[in-house]
Protein backbone atom coordinates (compact mmCIF):
# COMPACT_ATOMS: atom_id res chain seq x y z
CA UNK A 1 0.00 0.00 0.00
CA UNK A 2 1.03 3.49 -0.70
CA UNK A 3 0.23 6.77 1.04
CA UNK A 4 1.62 10.61 0.85
CA UNK A 5 1.97 13.05 3.56
CA UNK A 6 2.66 16.61 2.14
CA UNK A 7 4.43 18.71 5.11
CA UNK A 8 2.06 21.99 5.40
CA UNK A 9 -1.18 22.77 4.17
CA UNK A 10 0.16 26.19 3.26
CA UNK A 11 3.10 28.05 2.10
CA UNK A 12 3.22 32.08 1.69
CA UNK A 13 6.60 33.35 -0.27
CA UNK A 14 7.49 36.50 -1.20
CA UNK A 15 8.08 37.04 -4.92
CA UNK A 16 11.39 35.55 -6.22
CA UNK A 17 12.07 33.66 -3.41
CA UNK A 18 12.56 30.02 -3.29
CA UNK A 19 9.78 27.49 -2.75
CA UNK A 20 9.80 24.48 -1.53
CA UNK A 21 6.88 22.11 -0.75
CA UNK A 22 7.72 18.92 1.15
CA UNK A 23 6.39 15.16 0.52
CA UNK A 24 6.76 12.41 1.98
CA UNK A 25 6.05 8.78 0.81
CA UNK A 26 5.54 5.19 1.62
CA UNK A 27 5.51 2.26 -0.80
CA UNK A 28 6.26 -1.53 -0.63
CA UNK A 29 7.52 -1.50 -4.22
CA UNK A 30 10.06 1.03 -6.29
CA UNK A 31 7.80 3.77 -6.31
CA UNK A 32 6.21 6.68 -9.21
CA UNK A 33 6.30 10.58 -7.78
CA UNK A 34 4.23 12.85 -8.96
CA UNK A 35 3.81 16.51 -8.44
CA UNK A 36 0.48 18.04 -9.90
CA UNK A 37 -0.67 21.25 -9.42
CA UNK A 38 -4.28 23.03 -9.72
CA UNK A 39 -4.83 26.39 -10.34
CA UNK A 40 -7.86 28.27 -9.39
CA UNK A 41 -10.99 26.25 -10.72
CA UNK A 42 -9.45 23.87 -12.60
CA UNK A 43 -8.56 20.76 -13.00
CA UNK A 44 -4.81 19.05 -12.24
CA UNK A 45 -2.14 19.81 -14.25
CA UNK A 46 0.66 17.47 -14.28
CA UNK A 47 4.30 19.17 -12.79
CA UNK A 48 6.41 16.55 -13.26
CA UNK A 49 6.95 13.05 -12.39
CA UNK A 50 9.48 10.80 -11.38
CA UNK A 51 9.40 7.16 -12.78
CA UNK A 52 12.95 5.75 -12.13
CA UNK A 53 15.35 7.38 -13.96
CA UNK A 54 16.72 10.51 -13.26
CA UNK A 55 16.73 11.36 -9.25
CA UNK A 56 16.38 14.99 -9.88
CA UNK A 57 13.59 15.79 -12.85
CA UNK A 58 12.67 18.84 -14.26
CA UNK A 59 8.99 20.31 -14.60
CA UNK A 60 7.03 22.89 -16.16
CA UNK A 61 7.47 26.74 -15.39
CA UNK A 62 10.47 25.86 -13.22
CA UNK A 63 9.67 23.73 -11.10
CA UNK A 64 11.91 20.59 -10.00
CA UNK A 65 11.95 17.73 -7.24
CA UNK A 66 14.68 15.07 -6.49
CA UNK A 67 13.57 12.02 -5.52
CA UNK A 68 15.76 10.59 -2.34
CA UNK A 69 14.99 7.10 -1.56
CA UNK A 70 16.76 7.65 2.09
CA UNK A 71 14.72 9.64 2.95
CA UNK A 72 11.56 8.79 1.07
CA UNK A 73 11.13 12.12 -0.23
CA UNK A 74 10.18 14.03 -3.61
CA UNK A 75 10.56 17.60 -2.26
CA UNK A 76 9.34 20.28 -4.55
CA UNK A 77 11.14 23.29 -5.23
CA UNK A 78 11.69 26.33 -7.51
CA UNK A 79 14.53 28.97 -6.85
CA UNK A 80 12.08 32.27 -7.34
CA UNK A 81 8.60 32.09 -6.94
CA UNK A 82 5.96 34.51 -9.34
CA UNK A 83 2.91 35.47 -8.97
CA UNK A 84 1.37 33.44 -11.18
CA UNK A 85 2.86 30.31 -8.91
CA UNK A 86 -0.12 31.11 -6.70
CA UNK A 87 -1.90 27.75 -6.69
CA UNK A 88 -2.51 24.24 -4.76
CA UNK A 89 -0.06 21.75 -5.16
CA UNK A 90 -0.69 17.59 -5.18
CA UNK A 91 2.34 15.14 -4.36
CA UNK A 92 0.76 11.55 -5.50
CA UNK A 93 2.48 8.36 -5.25
CA UNK A 94 2.12 4.89 -7.81
CA UNK A 95 3.13 1.37 -7.46
CA UNK A 96 3.51 1.18 -11.00
CA UNK A 97 0.02 0.75 -12.00
CA UNK A 98 -2.90 2.75 -12.64
CA UNK A 99 -3.89 3.94 -9.02
CA UNK A 100 -2.19 6.91 -7.97
CA UNK A 101 -2.62 8.21 -3.68
CA UNK A 102 -2.83 11.77 -3.37
CA UNK A 103 -1.44 13.82 -0.35
CA UNK A 104 -3.80 16.48 0.95
CA UNK A 105 -2.36 19.13 -0.77
CA UNK A 106 -0.53 22.52 -0.26
CA UNK A 107 -1.51 25.87 -0.83
CA UNK A 108 0.74 28.52 -2.10
CA UNK A 109 0.60 32.29 -1.76
CA UNK A 110 2.82 34.65 -3.33
CA UNK A 111 3.31 37.87 -1.68
CA UNK A 112 4.61 41.11 -4.04
CA UNK B 1 -8.68 19.30 -29.02
CA UNK B 2 -10.71 18.99 -25.68
CA UNK B 3 -9.29 15.51 -23.69
CA UNK B 4 -11.72 15.68 -21.12
CA UNK B 5 -14.78 17.61 -20.52
CA UNK B 6 -17.09 17.66 -17.69
CA UNK B 7 -20.55 18.62 -17.05
CA UNK B 8 -22.26 20.28 -15.49
CA UNK B 9 -19.78 22.58 -14.05
CA UNK B 10 -21.48 23.69 -11.25
CA UNK B 11 -24.72 22.28 -9.98
CA UNK B 12 -26.96 22.87 -7.13
CA UNK B 13 -29.24 20.23 -6.07
CA UNK B 14 -31.04 19.07 -2.91
CA UNK B 15 -31.08 16.63 -0.25
CA UNK B 16 -32.52 13.18 -1.55
CA UNK B 17 -32.10 13.90 -5.50
CA UNK B 18 -30.58 11.77 -8.16
CA UNK B 19 -27.63 13.45 -9.69
CA UNK B 20 -25.66 12.59 -12.72
CA UNK B 21 -22.42 13.80 -13.85
CA UNK B 22 -20.91 13.77 -16.81
CA UNK B 23 -17.26 12.77 -17.86
CA UNK B 24 -16.51 12.17 -21.89
CA UNK B 25 -12.96 12.11 -23.34
CA UNK B 26 -11.96 12.53 -26.90
CA UNK B 27 -9.52 10.22 -26.28
CA UNK B 28 -9.54 6.33 -26.24
CA UNK B 29 -7.79 5.99 -22.76
CA UNK B 30 -8.62 2.63 -21.16
CA UNK B 31 -9.04 3.62 -17.56
CA UNK B 32 -11.07 6.20 -16.87
CA UNK B 33 -11.52 7.88 -12.66
CA UNK B 34 -13.58 9.93 -10.52
CA UNK B 35 -12.46 11.83 -7.52
CA UNK B 36 -14.08 14.15 -5.03
CA UNK B 37 -11.93 16.60 -3.53
CA UNK B 38 -12.69 17.43 0.17
CA UNK B 39 -10.57 20.31 1.84
CA UNK B 40 -7.62 18.84 3.87
CA UNK B 41 -8.10 14.90 1.85
CA UNK B 42 -6.74 15.89 -1.45
CA UNK B 43 -8.42 14.02 -4.13
CA UNK B 44 -10.24 10.20 -2.85
CA UNK B 45 -11.51 7.86 -5.93
CA UNK B 46 -14.74 6.65 -5.85
CA UNK B 47 -15.15 4.69 -8.64
CA UNK B 48 -12.77 3.62 -11.62
CA UNK B 49 -13.39 1.69 -14.68
CA UNK B 50 -10.27 -0.28 -16.94
CA UNK B 51 -12.57 -0.37 -20.21
CA UNK B 52 -15.93 -0.19 -21.12
CA UNK B 53 -18.18 -2.31 -19.00
CA UNK B 54 -15.55 -3.01 -16.58
CA UNK B 55 -15.86 -1.03 -12.79
CA UNK B 56 -14.53 -1.33 -9.54
CA UNK B 57 -14.98 0.77 -6.38
CA UNK B 58 -12.15 2.89 -4.95
CA UNK B 59 -11.65 4.61 -1.52
CA UNK B 60 -15.01 6.09 -1.67
CA UNK B 61 -17.45 4.45 -3.13
CA UNK B 62 -20.21 4.52 -0.93
CA UNK B 63 -23.37 6.84 -2.53
CA UNK B 64 -22.52 6.46 -5.99
CA UNK B 65 -23.26 4.49 -8.92
CA UNK B 66 -21.18 4.47 -11.98
CA UNK B 67 -21.36 2.66 -15.33
CA UNK B 68 -19.60 2.84 -18.87
CA UNK B 69 -21.33 1.87 -21.56
CA UNK B 70 -19.02 3.37 -23.92
CA UNK B 71 -14.98 3.48 -23.83
CA UNK B 72 -15.16 7.54 -24.05
CA UNK B 73 -17.94 8.28 -21.50
CA UNK B 74 -17.72 7.42 -17.70
CA UNK B 75 -21.15 9.41 -16.04
CA UNK B 76 -20.87 9.42 -11.95
CA UNK B 77 -24.30 9.18 -10.56
CA UNK B 78 -25.79 10.31 -6.79
CA UNK B 79 -28.91 7.79 -6.17
CA UNK B 80 -30.13 9.74 -3.20
CA UNK B 81 -28.01 13.02 -3.00
CA UNK B 82 -26.75 13.98 0.61
CA UNK B 83 -24.80 17.32 2.40
CA UNK B 84 -21.92 15.18 2.80
CA UNK B 85 -21.44 14.92 -1.10
CA UNK B 86 -21.11 18.72 -1.29
CA UNK B 87 -18.02 18.41 -3.41
CA UNK B 88 -15.75 19.46 -6.74
CA UNK B 89 -15.45 16.04 -8.65
CA UNK B 90 -12.93 15.24 -11.37
CA UNK B 91 -12.99 12.77 -13.96
CA UNK B 92 -9.86 11.20 -15.33
CA UNK B 93 -8.17 8.99 -17.62
CA UNK B 94 -4.95 7.16 -18.09
CA UNK B 95 -3.35 5.67 -20.82
CA UNK B 96 -1.58 2.48 -20.14
CA UNK B 97 2.29 2.63 -21.11
CA UNK B 98 2.80 6.35 -20.02
CA UNK B 99 4.32 5.79 -16.85
CA UNK B 100 0.79 6.03 -14.80
CA UNK B 101 0.18 9.94 -15.59
CA UNK B 102 -3.38 10.61 -15.04
CA UNK B 103 -4.97 13.61 -17.24
CA UNK B 104 -8.03 15.19 -15.18
CA UNK B 105 -10.69 17.34 -16.52
CA UNK B 106 -12.08 21.02 -15.35
CA UNK B 107 -14.05 19.46 -13.03
CA UNK B 108 -17.66 19.60 -11.08
CA UNK B 109 -18.82 22.11 -8.34
CA UNK B 110 -21.43 20.67 -6.49
CA UNK B 111 -23.35 21.73 -3.38
CA UNK B 112 -26.02 19.49 -1.96
CA UNK B 113 -28.94 21.75 0.16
Amino acid sequence: AQSVTQLGSHVSVSEGALVLLRCNYSSSVPPYLFWYVQYPNQGLQLLLKYTSAATLVKGINGFEAEFKKSETSFHLTKPSAHMSDAAEYFCAVSEGDYKLSFGAGTTVTVRA
Amino acid sequence: DAGITQSPRYKITETGRQVTLMCHQTWSHSYMFWYRQDLGHGLRLIYYSAAADITDKGEVPDGYVVSRSKTENFPLTLESATRSQTSVYFCATYLAGEADTQYFGPGTRLTVL
